[in-house]
């Protein structure tokens, strides 16, 4: 089945612990983002990468950070959390030009 | 940072009726407009991306129209039904040297579908 993981679904920690989000797609897509979606806000792009080795930030990019080392994995590294970073994050991928497939989500709430 | 813009922020209709929400965007370096269907407790699915202007997209009873020149794109639901019920967003790519992945949503359109 064509899936984006996310893995953990739900996360509550507290500030200053390191942590990852990672996020897997088993579709050969070669773009991925994670997004973050707070109430009155919308989804806002974090980071998107148009491949292995290749990312950008988005329009939150602060206190974040991203590899892509292989083509299926795209995890988000907050090194230092903070209580503004929780949200509920989505991570997604497409094919060039095509439609985002998200995850199913992971909330984090960070004390 | 460029603004997408969806109006109206809410819509309460009662099931049969048609209903239609805008999606404003920059104009300039467009490349391409999604639309999604979020309904609550999931994530995100894909309706439609269109890139060229006058597009129009049909899936089932829901469809998008695209203005590319003036920067706005209508989806339209005809004979809603409770199902219909979720948020709709709209993104645009707005890249127009091509596709970097790099989308920004607008907030959303809230259609509750009473039966």
């Amino acid at each position: 089945e064509a899936q984006v993981t996310q893995n953990p679904r739900y996360l509550i920690t507290v500030t200053g612990k390191k942590l990852t989000v990672t996020c897997s797609q088993n579709m050969n897509h070669e773009y991925m983002s994670w997004y973050r979606q707070d109430p009155g806000l919308g989804l806002r792009q974090i980071y998107y990468s148009m491949n292995v080795e290749v990312t950008d930030k988005g329009d939150v990019p602060e206190g974040y950070k991203v590899s892509r080392k292989e083509k299926r994995n795209f995890p988000l590294i907050l090194e230092s959390p903070s209580p503004n970073q929780t949200s509920l994050y989505f991570c997604a991928s497409s094919r060039s030009g095509g439609p985002q497939h998200f995850g199913d989500g992971t909330r984090l709430s960070i004390l | 940072i460029l603004n997408v813009e969806q109006s109206p922020q809410s819509l309460h209709v009662q099931e049969g009726d048609s209903t239609n929400f805008t999606c404003s965007f920059p104009s300039s370096n467009f490349y391409a407009l999604h639309w999604y269907r979020w309904e609550t407790a999931k994530s995100p699915e894909a309706l439609f991306v269109m890139t060229l202007n006058g597009d129009e997209k049909k899936k089932g009873r829901i469809s998008a129209t695209l203005n590319t020149k003036e920067g706005y794109s209508y989806l339209y639901i005809k004979g809603s039904q409770p199902e219909d019920s979720a948020t709709y967003l709209c993104a645009s790519d707005i890249h127009g040297s091509g596709n970097t992945g790099k989308l920004i949503f607008g907030q959303g359109t809230t259609l509750q579908v009473k039966p």
